[in-house]
């Protein structure tokens, strides 16, 4: 079946450790986001990519970074700069046209102490 | 800044019920609405949109919402509610100026608790 995955489910950093996230999606989408979800927040857009090689900042990119070296895997990177990083991080993916629908992945819960 | 308003938090209703689950946002040109829902433990999938045309939109699971432009809302509707729709509901809009769903905006989300 076809979707996107999210590893790992759980993951524990101390502060001031830079961690990355993986996403990989086999749905054959040209666009990829990250979303972070906090309770009482909704969702906020991260980083966004529409194509490989390409990415762009969302509403709140501070102390985050992202790669597109592939079409099916977009990594989140949560730095040390990120001052609130604990959070439930959600990956999507579409296929870049207009009105289609994001498919989202299961999520990564990251608690940093 | 362009915003998505949910006002509900938490509903709280028993199987038969009807639901409504409010949406407004504050972008007033051209745009594209979603509901999405988060049933426990599962990831978001979407429950319907509006694009384009008939106001009035269907969606799985015997969802409905219906697009007022005039009050800038897009409502969610399911006239009677079964335990199994427990879940949290987002509203989303989008610029409908074509391109990817870069800029879809969130709305906080609400939680709906269905009693058996």
């Amino acid at each position: 079946d076809g979707g996107i995955t999210q590893s790992p489910k759980y993951l524990f950093r101390k502060e001031g450790q830079n961690v990355t996230l993986s996403c990989e999606q086999n749905l054959n989408h040209d666009a990829m986001y990250w979303y972070r979800q906090d309770p009482g927040q909704g969702l906020r857009l991260i980083y966004y990519s529409q194509i490989v090689n390409d990415f762009q900042k969302g509403d709140i990119a501070e102390g985050y970074s992202v790669s597109r070296e592939k079409k099916e895997s977009f990594p989140l990177t949560v730095t040390s700069a990120q001052k609130n990083p604990t959070a439930f991080y959600l990956c999507a993916s579409n296929t870049g046209q207009a009105g289609s629908p994001l498919h989202f992945g299961n999520g990564t819960r990251l608690t940093v102490t | 800044a362009q915003s998505v308003s949910q006002h509900n938090h938490h509903v709280i209703l028993s199987e038969a019920a009807s639901l409504e689950l409010g949406c407004n946002y504050s972008y007033g040109g051209t745009v594209n609405l979603f509901w999405y829902v988060q049933y426990p433990g599962q990831h978001l999938q979407l429950l319907l949109k509006y694009f384009s045309g008939d106001p009035l939109v269907k969606g799985i699971k015997g969802f409905e919402a219906e697009f007022i432009k005039s009050k800038f809302s897009f409502n969610l509707r399911k006239p009677s509610v079964q335990w199994s729709d427990t879940a949290e509901y987002f509203c989303a809009v989008k610029r409908g100026y074509g391109g990817a769903t870069n800029k879809l905006i969130f709305g906080t989300g609400t939680l709906l608790a269905v009693q058996p």
